[in-house]
């Protein structure tokens, strides 16, 4: 069965650069979550959105921006970034109302 | 707000054996769904088991199942004949079921699996 996709598996960014995580949902999902997970904790939910539009917000921070777009995928985008922004980014999909099924994660390491 | 309690940091299982991992939650919402995710060395996510709030059947899959106590806010997993492949960290994790919006997660605890 399909499965999330995330991309890039890995990334390694500077201090202060710039970095664009994407994510494509399981075939008919309209739903789209974004989480972060630092080393140690559980993920902490950042931002959703359904049928393109945002649905909720977490705990993301102003330098984070993230949109879907008409084929469902989502990109979080994140900007001036901090040694702390290292961690797992997960990005999970599901229908309307119902379970939602992880990706494999993009691990960031911020330099 | 709603909050996920999982107050074994670590559980270990000797292999073929059972073992219950705890979890509690605090809501005010009468329908919701709750989960446990199992997270591998991997650190992929990887649902486990799902219950729906309003089912008063306990789920299972295979040798997984949970002892849900709707009063008591309670979700345990309970892991039957333990294998090496089922050690991990596992979260359990909690949503409201028209608004699946924010999933809160437990601290997770990490099970031990010896062979």
């Amino acid at each position: 069965a399909a499965g999330v996709i995330q991309s890039p598996r890995h990334l390694i960014k500077e201090k202060r650069e710039t970095a664009t995580l994407k994510c494509y949902p399981i075939p008919r999902h309209d739903t789209v979550y974004w989480y972060q997970q630092g080393p140690g904790q559980d993920p902490q939910f950042l931002i959703s959105f359904y049928e393109k539009m945002q649905s909720d917000k977490g705990s993301i921070p102003d330098r984070f921006s993230a949109q879907q777009f008409s084929d469902y995928h989502s990109e979080l985008n994140m900007s001036s970034l901090e040694l702390g922004d290292s961690a797992l980014y997960f990005c999970a999909s599901s229908p309307p109302v119902g379970t939602q099924y992880f990706g494999p994660g993009t691990r960031l390491t911020v330099l | 707000a709603q909050t996920v309690t999982q107050s074994q940091p670590e559980m270990s299982v000797q292999e073929a054996e059972t073992v219950t991992l705890s979890c509690t939650y605090d809501t005010s919402e009468s329908d919701y769904y709750l989960f446990w995710y199992k997270q591998p060395p991997s650190r992929q996510m990887i649902l486990v088991i799902r219950q729906e709030a309003y089912k008063q059947q306990n789920a299972t899959e295979n040798r997984f199942s949970v002892n849900f106590q709707k009063a008591a806010k309670s979700f345990s997993l309970k892991i039957s004949d333990s294998q090496l492949g089922d050690a991990a960290m596992y979260f359990c994790a909690y949503t409201n079921l028209y608004n699946n919006n924010d999933m809160r997660f437990g601290a997770g605890t990490r099970l031990t699996v010896k062979p």
